[in-house]
């Protein structure tokens, strides 16, 4: 089955603590990108990448990193979470890195750093 | 479509009548258009797309135009279901951005049986 696989589904953290939250398809696509998701605020693009070892900075970078060693795999890294990273966070993945012809999201990593 | 501060805009509307949810889009350069559909504690599902040298689109059931001239893109739900109750994000994507992908605040659509 064609999906975005994310992990954890549910985090509960403390400030500075760092953490990793994984993401891996299993459609081979190229495009792969994160997005955290606020009340009022929609989905904000944090990170994605075009291919392995190829990223780029969304609308929201700061605080966040993340790597593309394998073109399954596009992990999002905190090296020190504060509150303002408490937020539901969506990894998604599309065959193509303009148009985004169709998306596929994980089911969403809902974070909590305290 | 877009909210303002913490309130998501909000569409009721009764099973079986057709439903429209608008968006303003923020790039004249834009050039593609997707709808995606998020359903309590799932992530956004693909629902349809649009580039810009279209004006009108159709699936199965759901029809998106787009006026470029006013920035502003809409999903038309035909004979709207139970199912259909969903928060409802349109996205922009503009040329150039390598990607980037923009989304709109969403609005909440309630279908009552």
């Amino acid at each position: 089955e064609a999906q975005v696989t994310q992990n954890p589904r549910y985090l509960i953290t403390v400030t500075g603590k760092k953490l990793t939250v994984t993401c891996s398809q299993n459609m081979n696509h190229e495009y792969m990108s994160w997005y955290r998701q606020d009340p009022g605020l929609g989905l904000r693009q944090i990170y994605y990448s075009m291919n392995v070892e190829v990223t780029d900075k969304g609308d929201v970078p700061e605080g966040y990193k993340v790597s593309r060693k394998e073109k399954r795999n596009f992990p999002l890294i905190l090296e020190s979470p504060s509150p303002n990273q408490t937020s539901l966070y969506f990894c998604a993945s599309s065959l193509k890195y303009r148009g985004w012809t169709e998306a596929f999201f994980g089911q969403g990593t809902r974070l909590t750093v305290v | 479509g877009e909210s303002v501060g913490l309130h998501l805009p909000t569409l009721s509307v009764q099973e079986g009548d057709n439903s429209i949810i608008n968006c303003a889009y923020s790039n004249s350069a834009s050039d593609y258009f997707i709808w995606y559909k998020q359903e309590s504690g799932k992530g956004p599902q693909f629902i349809i797309d649009i580039r810009s040298n279209m004006d009108k689109r159709q699936g199965q059931r759901v029809t998106v135009l787009l006026n470029k001239t006013v920035k502003h893109l809409s999903l038309q739900i035909a004979a709207t279901q139970p199912g259909d109750s969903a928060v409802y994000f349109c996205a922009e994507n503009y040329g150039g951005s390598q990607g980037n992908l923009i989304f709109g605040k969403g609005t909440k659509l309630s279908v009552k049986p």
